[in-house]
């Protein structure tokens, strides 16, 4: 599997954007880019995903580089809620068995 | 709430002892996956069963028996553990093919 390589952590203040970056440079053409995020406590649960093109929805944003070689996901405006750890995972389109290879992600924390 | 539901939500067994983890999914899937969340370590894939069939099973002890009598539910057998068999178990389901994964809460295990 294509390997991700993300920062440890990351720090930011509520109500502030922000943008956990995330490294794939031996992505594959069939590679989708997946992101999920494990709030304290619980499993871990989809936010977003996107295979070439920038992707919105009601959670996150996502930036993929022209190169497809690095991602960012984007929170608008971070909330005390949003703090977790965030995994960015690659998924190959032609997986028939759904499996997703979690790294150690980025741990966010957000300050009041 | 996901719509994954797993007991017990705590467990502490001696190495000797016998148990099960079940987990039960309410979003007529067809895919579901046992995982592992140790501490200090990423998430590992230990089974996935689509449509009841075990198609994958990623090196994981036989000390560790899954059984999933239909779609909706899986169970984890445990004999004879290990101490560092502790860990978070994470069930997973999807539909076959989707992108997306919704996790249970996790059983917390403590083996002594």
């Amino acid at each position: 599997d294509a390997k991700t390589t993300q920062p440890n952590s990351m720090e930011s203040n509520e109500e502030e954007p922000v943008h956990l970056p995330c490294n794939h440079s031996t992505i594959s053409g069939t590679d989708y880019i997946h992101w999920y995020r494990q709030l304290p406590s619980q499993g871990p649960e989809y936010v977003i995903h996107g295979l070439t093109s920038n992707v919105n929805n009601r959670m996150a944003s996502l930036a993929i580089a022209e190169d497809r070689k690095s991602s960012t996901l984007i929170l608008h405006r971070a909330t005390l809620r949003d703090a977790a750890v965030y995994y960015c995972i690659l998924r190959d389109l032609l997986d028939a068995g759904n499996m997703l290879t979690f790294g150690g992600g980025t741990r966010l924390m957000v300050k009041p | 709430e996901t719509g994954v539901t797993q007991t017990p939500r705590h467990l502490v067994m001696g190495m000797t002892n016998k148990k099960s983890l079940k987990c039960e999914q309410h979003l007529g899937h067809n895919a579901m996956y046992w995982y592992k969340q140790s501490a200090k370590k990423p998430l590992e894939l230990m089974f996935v069963y689509n449509f009841k069939e075990q198609t994958e099973n990623n090196s994981v002890p036989s000390r560790f028996s899954p059984e999933c009598p239909n779609s909706s539910h899986l169970f984890l057998h445990l004999h004879t553990l290990q101490p560092e068999d502790s860990a978070l178990y994470l069930c997973a389901s999807s539909h076959l093919g989707s992108y997306e994964q919704y996790f249970g809460p996790g059983t917390r295990l403590t083996v002594t």
